[in-house]
């Protein structure tokens, strides 16, 4: 099983700042398939990103996913009221196994 | 546009047994696989299993093999996940999405969720 560790667990943040989230993994996530969601409280997760780097459909261009191999981080600019959520990574390199992270809360400072 | 509808909150004790609905609409229901991701209280996102409605091929987590029963009725493009003895621990929110092999291995979309409470 790959397992996805997120960091850090928490962000304080302002609106308007830069948000940089790290998931990292315990092997090299194949093809680097691996997503990023976003769940704000009382909602169900949205797809954010997939395959490390494309954006969903709909998706604000403020969201960027990089990384490769076991390190993948994604990168909010110009954080917007509802941009404070969690934040969970997830790869589907192995599709016996799949997998999240434990989230990243990004919270207003 | 697909949308996952679930069904509704459930309030169960414990050893009673519960099947939760996830229904389909906007696309082809036999061309995707459904997911199953469990979120206990406060806690992060996990995995439970994916079903293949066109033949009900099925693929389990192994936490949750035998845990649960996971299945699908094409007729009416819904995606069931069933307890035969609920237990105090099982109670969360259930969320169904929308999943496919290699390339498209991400959750897209999800479901409302269903909130499934277990308590004497």
């Amino acid at each position: 099983e790959i397992v996805l560790t997120q960091s850090p667990g928490t962000l304080s943040l302002s609106p308007g700042e830069r948000a940089t989230l790290s998931c990292r993994a315990s092997q090299s996530v194949s093809n680097n398939y691996l997503a990023w969601y976003q769940q704000r409280p009382g909602q169900a997760p949205r797809l954010l990103i997939y395959s490390a780097s494309s954006r969903a459909t709909g998706i604000s261009d403020r969201f960027s996913g990089t990384g490769s191999g076991t390190d993948f981080t994604l990168t909010i600019n110009r954080l917007e009221p509802e941009d404070f959520a969690v934040y969970y990574c997830q790869q589907y390199g192995t599709s016996r196994r799949l997998t999240f992270g434990g989230g990243t809360k990004v919270e207003i400072k | 546009e697909v949308q996952l509808v679930q069904s509704g909150a459930e309030v169960k004790k414990p050893g009673e047994s519960l099947k939760i609905s996830c229904k389909e609409s906007g696309y082809s229901f036999t061309t995707s696989w459904i997911a199953w991701v469990r979120q206990l209280p406060g806690k992060g996102l996990e995995w439970m299993g994916i079903i293949y409605p066109a033949d009900s091929e099925t693929r389990y987590s192994p936490s949750f093999q035998g845990q649960v029963t996971i299945s699908a009725d094409k007729s009416i493009n819904t995606a069931y996940l069933q307890w035969n003895s609920l237990k105090a621990s099982d109670t969360a929110m259930y969320y169904c999405a929308t999943w496919g092999f290699g390339e498209l291995g991400y959750f897209d979309p999800w479901g409302q969720g269903t909130l499934v409470t277990v308590s004497s």
